[in-house]
């Protein structure tokens, strides 16, 4: 979901290990849902999408769930490698709302060797 | 291909001037984005194109930002006079058609105005 804030959540994790990166999103309308990986001093990058008439998508080592119940997307990444340290940001999209893209605050990944 | 190519990646300037930022789409993308990115607001949408036409500006934070697209491959977003508020990472990013598919974004350039 989207919020105002000084602090990115942080999560911390162990080299090789999974991740679980959450997201709240607010519409209960959003047809879309994407994530994006942020590297310090660059873009965000896609990385997954998922329809609203998913509720699971794999890709290369990356798996997104959806849950429309409780409005809540997540982001797991198995083995997780020190190249996966970065903020990650979960967008949605409602077609009845203009279609636009509206991204969550973002949560800071960080990779211990 | 080249990807989304902004200029200039970093820009310091004083409150007052005049700032214009440049984006080159990735070629044959039909739908061109202008975010503004801060640790307060996070990323936000400030105008979208299609086909070189404004279709959405309604985040265009007021009338000191205006945004072009004179063609297919080059568009500006201009503040005109830049305040210390609009300090900024400012992202464009590009897709085939809209939202819908995949937005690749550029390296963005980092605005600050003192």
């Amino acid at each position: 979901g989207e919020s105002v804030g000084l602090h990115l959540p942080t999560l911390s994790v162990q080299e090789g290990d999974n991740s679980i990166i959450n997201c709240a999103y607010s519409n209960s309308a959003s047809d879309y849902f994407i994530w994006y990986k942020q590297e310090s001093g660059k873009g965000p990058q896609f990385i997954i999408d998922i329809r609203s008439n998913m509720d699971k998508r794999q890709g290369q080592r990356v798996t997104v769930l959806l849950n429309k119940t409780v409005k809540h997307l997540s982001l797991q990444i198995a083995a997780t490698q020190p190249g996966d340290s970065a903020v990650y940001f979960c967008a949605e999209i409602a077609y009845n709302q203009g279609g636009k893209l509206i991204f969550g605050q973002g949560t800071e990944l960080s990779v211990k060797p | 291909d080249a990807g989304v190519i902004q200029s200039p990646r970093h820009e310091v300037t004083e409150m007052g001037q005049e700032v214009t930022l440049r984006c080159k789409p990735i070629s044959g993308h039909n739908s061109l984005f202008w975010y503004r990115q801060t640790m307060m607001r996070g990323l936000e949408l400030l105008i979208y194109f299609n086909n070189n036409v404004p279709i959405d500006d309604s985040g265009m934070p007021e009338d000191r930002f205006s945004a072009k697209m004179p063609n297919a491959s080059f568009s500006t977003l201009k503040i005109q006079p830049s305040e210390p508020r609009d300090s900024a990472v400012y992202f464009c990013a590009s897709s085939w058609t809209g939202f819908v598919d995949t937005q690749y974004f550029g390296p963005g350039t980092r605005l600050t105005v003192l």
